[in-house]
């Protein structure tokens, strides 16, 4: 069974803050990697990742992915409390409509 | 970024209705879209792969005569839930996901959400 597990599973850090953010898969046919950040309403998109050791930058929030290892991390500096949201991780699947299989979600807290 | 939008964002309606949900993809064409079911403070789990001109692909564990999806459009999908009970009282997400030419086939963008409530 495909399964995509992220940890912690909440967090809480005070406003400038780093964290970093982890997600681990088990999958057949493994096509990406997906970031996406939910607030109230629906999951925003932040990255897609596909090859291994190479980072993705946007501002505070980089991610990179190791394919030998079977993980991925999203590190957010510099923290706001506007960075307060539901962090999802998702993989592609090579196969039919290339579905996502989705993580648990970090739930991430920032105090002023 | 792309937009993909849902109507009704919230619905309240009595045991034994149906209800209806659009989601539109407004930014390109979505050969393929996706319907999600997401419990409070729970993950987004895949109901159903809706494909423009056929049949839909239902989850394993999925009622296909529960939750019938027509995508009758390249950019309209829509899922009604008939019959509605209870335990169907869930936030319903729609995503869209460009096609293979757009450069970006794996991205799914997601519709705002349709936050149903069966009493």
């Amino acid at each position: 069974e495909d399964k995509v597990v992220q940890s912690p599973l909440s967090l809480v850090v005070h406003e400038g803050d780093t964290v970093t953010l982890n997600c681990s898969y088990e999958v057949t046919n493994f096509r990406s990697l997906l970031w996406y950040k939910q607030e109230k309403k629906a999951p925003t998109f932040l990255f897609m990742l596909t090859s291994s050791g190479i980072e993705k930058k946007s501002g505070r929030l980089s991610s990179i992915l190791d394919k030998k290892e079977l993980f991925s991390i999203l590190n957010i500096t510099a923290t706001q409390t506007g960075d307060s949201a539901v962090y999802l991780c998702a993989v592609g699947l090579i196969q039919g409509a290339q579905k996502l299989v989705f993580g648990q979600g970090t739930r991430l807290t920032i105090n002023p | 970024g792309a937009v993909v939008s849902q109507h009704p964002s919230r619905v309240i309606c009595k045991s034994g209705t149906s209800v209806k949900i659009e989601c539109r993809s407004l930014d390109f064409q979505a050969t393929t879209m996706f319907w999600y079911r997401q419990f409070p403070k729970k993950s987004l789990m895949l109901m159903a792969t809706s494909n423009e001109g056929s049949k839909a692909t239902y989850e394993q564990g999925v009622e296909k005569d529960k939750f019938l999806i027509n995508h009758a459009s390249l950019t309209l999908s829509t899922l009604t839930v008939t019959s509605a009970h209870p335990e169907d009282s869930s936030f319903y997400i729609c995503s869209s996901k460009p096609g293979p030419a757009s450069g970006r086939p794996d991205t799914q963008y997601f519709g705002p959400g349709t936050r149903l409530t069966v009493l």
